[in-house]
């Protein structure tokens, strides 16, 4: 079975351009969580949704950070305008509907550089 | 503001050794889980531990919850050179009407070969 997918693996860009990270959940699972991961905060939770439905986006942590999820196998995480704070590893994971958002499944990370 | 913190930050020991790691909390939960990140990977969640359970093992694992002192451990017996891994533990909070999972910032494990 293929896990959660993400893509780009790597993203490298300049200041003020906007990025765009991309997830495809496990076919089956009802949520799906973006994380940050730096070496200074650790893990943070951005958002989640429930059946497509944003239900928590208390960790966004600005204006400048979007999300969406169009349908059940899709999700978007969009930075405009970037900055060079930005420079993290964002995770993407989904669980399966029932568990409460028990046992989440993580993608590959997507690795993202801001100049 | 950060829920779990595990103790210690590194640890390193010989393969066969076992490995103990620890979580400490703030606040009730629901559950509490530990997962392991391999370097440049995403986590894979290892075991679950509910409010009401005090042990659980998985393999070569072990976990332990005490909920008066909000804490948890990790236990690794017969460590391998494959254990090496960062470990997190992650506490399941019902927070503003919703759900969530809040990491630590995770044990870095070496098992030397």
């Amino acid at each position: 079975d293929a896990g959660v997918i993400q893509s780009p693996r790597h993203e490298v860009t300049e200041m003020g351009q906007e990025v765009t990270l991309r997830c495809k959940p496990i076919s089956g699972h009802n949520s799906l969580f973006w994380y940050r991961q730096t070496m200074m905060r650790g893990l943070e939770l951005l958002i989640y949704f429930n059946n497509n439905v944003p239900i928590d986006d208390s960790g966004m942590p600005e204006d400048r950070f979007s999300a969406k999820m169009p349908n059940a196998s899709f999700s978007t995480l969009k930075i405009q305008p970037s900055e060079p704070r930005d420079s993290a590893v964002y995770f993407c994971a989904s669980s399966p509907p029932g568990t409460r958002q028990e046992t989440q499944y993580f993608g590959p990370g997507t690795r993202l550089l801001v100049l | 503001s950060q829920q779990g913190e595990e103790d210690p930050q590194a640890l390193s020991i010989q393969e066969g050794e076992n490995a103990t790691m620890n979580c400490s909390y703030k606040t009730s939960i629901n559950n509490l889980q530990w997962y392991r990140q391999n370097s440049g990977r995403g986590l894979v969640h290892l075991i679950l531990i509910r409010s009401n359970e005090r042990e659980k093992h998985s393999g070569r694992l072990r976990v332990t919850l005490d909920t008066s002192k909000k804490s948890s451990s990790l236990l690794i017996t017969a460590s391998r050179a494959a254990d090496t891994a960062s470990y997190f533990c992650a506490t399941a909070l019902s927070q503003g009407g919703s759900e969530k999972l809040v990491f630590g910032k995770g044990t870095k494990l070496t098992v030397n070969p």
